[in-house]
């Protein structure tokens, strides 16, 4: 069975500081992958996604990056954290090339700047 | 912008009482779909409906599509305490893309 990993679950990080948060998928290949971010009573922004390997899409212009060094690990960064920064990050991923477009999440990372 | 807006916010029910919550979305769609969320958790997918589908269903969840009037309802049959949760509406823009766009949420309280 497929499953979606993502850590650190929390962290708290002062202003200009780096980030790190890293999501990985076992029992599946190719699949697309998704970094959505969830900012206190609000809905899910994506972020960036991914199809392939090194192949990586923006949604929203910010401060933030994506990587994606192998088929099923997707790693989101900052070089220099805003106090906007804050909130629920969480990664998923899908089907390449599916029918459904259903996304399967992990438990997210909560980030809050200071 | 959003592209699935939830209604209400917020509800609160009694256990065994059915809710109700409403997606309303602007433009045209391949699929909808509703996911759940428990309080700090990642979301799950409950039910996916396409867009020449009217009625869906599964086990005490019954979604309705109304394309014409551009809007989803997701009902929730005898609940259960264990039914709190909030939950999301996410709509596709194009058949093939899996960016998804997801609602605010209506976060349900079912009280014991």
């Amino acid at each position: 069975s497929q499953t979606i990993h993502q850590w650190p679950a929390t962290l708290v990080q002062p202003v200009g500081s780096p980030l790190s948060l890293e999501c990985t998928v076992e029992g599946t290949s190719n699949p697309n992958l998704y970094w959505y971010r969830q900012a206190a009573g609000r809905g899910l922004q994506l972020l960036f996604y991914s199809v392939g390997i090194g192949q990586i899409s923006s949604e929203v212009p910010q401060n933030l990056s994506a990587s994606r060094p192998q088929d099923r690990q997707f790693i989101l960064s900052s070089k220099k954290l805003l106090l906007s920064d804050s909130g629920f990050y969480l990664c998923a991923w899908s089907v390449l090339g599916g029918s459904t477009g259903e996304l399967f999440f992990g438990e997210g990372s909560r980030l809050t700047v200071l | 912008s959003q592209q699935g807006e939830e209604d209400p916010q917020a509800l609160s029910i009694q256990e065994g009482e059915n809710a109700t919550m409403n997606c309303s979305y602007k433009t045209s769609i391949n699929n909808l779909q509703w996911y759940r969320q428990n309080s700090g958790r990642g979301l799950v997918h409950l039910i996916l409906i396409r867009s020449n589908e009217r009625e869906k269903h599964s086990g005490r969840l019954r979604v309705t599509l109304d394309t014409s009037k551009k809007s989803s309802s997701l009902l929730i049959t005898a609940s259960r305490a264990a039914d709190t949760a909030s939950y999301f509406c996410a709509t596709d823009g194009w058949a093939g893309s899996y960016q998804l766009t997801f609602g605010k949420g209506t976060k349900l309280s079912v009280i014991p």
